[in-house]
């Protein structure tokens, strides 16, 4: 099983600041044969499912605020949002799709500082 | 339209079965493949299953294997999640998740159901 380590576990940012979320797969999710990453970033607020903001690494999902971007390649990986604002709290996380079982990091819990 | 309806909240015993529903909205069920995934209080994501709604062809988490079925009607355009042998530890939210079916992303999330495992 490819396992996701995300860290920190936890965040705290003040409003305007830039917040990074790193994400780390034991194995490479890049797929050779057409050179994607098969990994998606979710935000998940208490009370709701999941939310897709970014897919293959660095795709932001339409309708996702320009703040969020994605990056990274292979087994390394970054959430980043430029610009914290106060709807951004919530917990964020890291998917990979390239192999069975599907796995997710144990999430990082964004706050405000 | 909301693209994923799933069933209401359940409440079952332990050693007892439990069936959720995910209905599709639209036509073109066929073309996507359902996940499940479930989350327990206070906890991350866990993935349990898939199937293909085109064929019907599963995958499952080796921690379910033997306990868990993943079934569609394709005419209902509905999935379906049967857990067995329910014990304490599968309270949890469980939710269906949509995407393609040649790949396993997730774009589309179901509300979610509340299953509750006590006697």
């Amino acid at each position: 099983d490819i396992v996701m380590t995300q860290s920190p576990d936890s965040l705290a940012v003040s409003l305007g600041e830039r917040a990074t979320i790193n994400c780390k797969s034991s194995q490479s999710v890049l797929y050779s044969s057409n050179n994607k990453n098969y990994l998606t970033w979710y935000q998940q607020k208490p009370g709701q499912p999941p939310k897709v903001l970014i897919h293959w690494a660095s795709t932001r999902e339409s309708g996702v605020p320009d703040r969020f971007s994605g990056s990274g390649s292979g087994t390394d990986f970054t959430l980043t949002i430029s610009s914290l604002q106060a709807e951004d709290v919530a917990v964020y996380y890291c998917q990979q799709y390239y192999s069975i079982p599907i796995t997710f990091g144990q999430g990082t819990r964004l706050e405000i500082k | 339209q909301v693209p994923l309806v799933q069933s209401g909240a359940e409440v079952k015993e332990p050693g007892a079965s439990v069936k959720v529903s995910c209905r599709a909205s639209g036509n073109s069920f066929t073309i996507y493949g359902i996940h499940w995934v479930r989350q327990a209080p206070e906890q991350g994501l866990e993935w349990v299953g898939w199937i293909n709604a085109g064929n019907g062809d599963t995958k499952y988490s080796q921690k379910f294997q033997g306990r868990v079925t993943i079934k569609r009607d394709t005419f209902a355009s509905t999935a379906y999640m049967d857990l067995s042998s329910l014990r304490s530890e599968d309270t949890a939210v469980y939710y269906c998740a949509r995407g393609p079916r040649d790949y396993f992303a997730m774009d589309v999330w179901g509300q979610g159901t509340t299953v509750t495992v006590s006697s």
